[in-house]
C-alpha cells in the first residue's frame, strides 16, 4: 500500500503569495494531522481531523493558515499571504484508531518563502 | 499538559558501540501511548515503535530495544552494535486519549541527533 503522499515536495515562493500544500492519507485511515517542523520550534501540530472533521486547530499560528479536508482521501493546508517566517518543513500524517494511534508520516513539503 | 523531554541533544559514538537515547515524559493521564520515530538525513519521519501505558514489557527488535518504566516515566531506546545507517535524529513522542474522538495528537520531544562514526 502507498504511504502518505504529499505534494509538492519542495516549494519556493515570494512573500505575499498564496501557498497550498496537499496531502493524501493512507487509504482507510480516519485521522489526519498537519505538523510543521522548524529548527527553533521543533515539530508542532497545526491541526488534526477525525473523519474529515477538524478536531483541534489550536496549533494553527494565525488566520493566514487554513486547512480543509473535503473527503477522506485529500486534505490541503493553505497559507495566504505567506511570510518568510512560514519557511519550514510541513508534514502530513494519518492514523487509524484500530492501530492504537500510530501516526504514519508523509515525506514532507519543504517550504521556503523569500 | 503533557511534555516529552529528550535531554540529549546530540550523541556521537563509534560504529559497533551500543548507545542509549533517553526519553522522559509527563502526563496526568493513566492511558497513553509512547512512540519513537527516526528522521534520517533524507528528512522523512519513520515510525519505529509504539507502547501503551499498560504494557511495561521491554521490547527487542533486532539491534533495537526499548525500556519502558512507568515508575520513572521513562521510555529509553537502545541501539546495540550501532551502524552508520543508524545516524539520524530520533524523536520520542507521547499521545494521550481524550474527548472520545480516538486518535489524538502527538507531543514530540526535541529529538536527539545521533551520529555514528565509521
Amino acid at each position: 500500500d502507498a504511504g502518505v503522499i504529499q505534494s509538492p515536495r519542495h516549494e519556493v515562493t515570494e512573500m505575499g503569495q498564496e501557498v497550498t500544500l496537499r496531502c493524501k492519507p493512507i487509504s482507510g485511515h480516519n485521522s489526519l494531522f498537519w505538523y510543521r517542523q522548524t529548527m527553533m520550534r521543533g515539530l508542532e501540530l497545526l491541526i488534526y481531523f477525525n473523519n474529515n472533521v477538524p478536531i483541534d486547530d489550536s496549533g494553527m499560528p494565525e488566520d493566514r493558515f487554513s486547512a480543509k479536508m473535503p473527503n477522506a482521501s485529500f486534505s490541503t493546508l493553505k497559507i495566504q499571504p505567506s511570510e518568510p517566517r512560514d519557511s519550514a518543513v510541513y508534514f502530513c500524517a494519518s492514523s487509524l484508531r484500530q492501530e492504537e494511534e500510530t501516526q504514519y508520516f508523509g515525506p514532507g513539503t519543504r517550504l521556503l518563502v523569500l | 499538559a503533557q511534555k516529552v523531554t529528550q535531554a540529549q541533544t546530540e550523541i556521537s559514538v563509534v560504529e559497533k558501540e551500543d548507545v542509549t537515547l533517553d526519553c522522559v515524559y509527563e502526563t496526568r493521564d493513566t492511558t497513553y501511548y509512547l512512540f519513537w520515530y527516526k528522521q534520517p538525513p533524507s528528512g522523512e519521519l519513520v515510525f519505529l515503535i509504539r507502547r501503551n501505558s499498560f504494557d511495561e514489557q521491554n521490547e527487542i527488535s533486532g539491534r533495537y530495544s526499548w525500556n519502558f518504566q512507568k515508575s520513572t516515566s521513562s521510555f529509553n531506546f537502545t541501539i546495540t552494535a550501532s551502524q552508520v545507517v543508524d545516524s539520524a535524529v530520533y524523536f520520542c513522542a507521547l499521545s494521550e486519549r481524550g474527548w472520545g474522538f480516538g486518535n489524538e495528537k502527538l507531543t514530540f520531544g526535541t529529538g536527539t541527533r545521533l551520529t555514528i562514526i565509521p
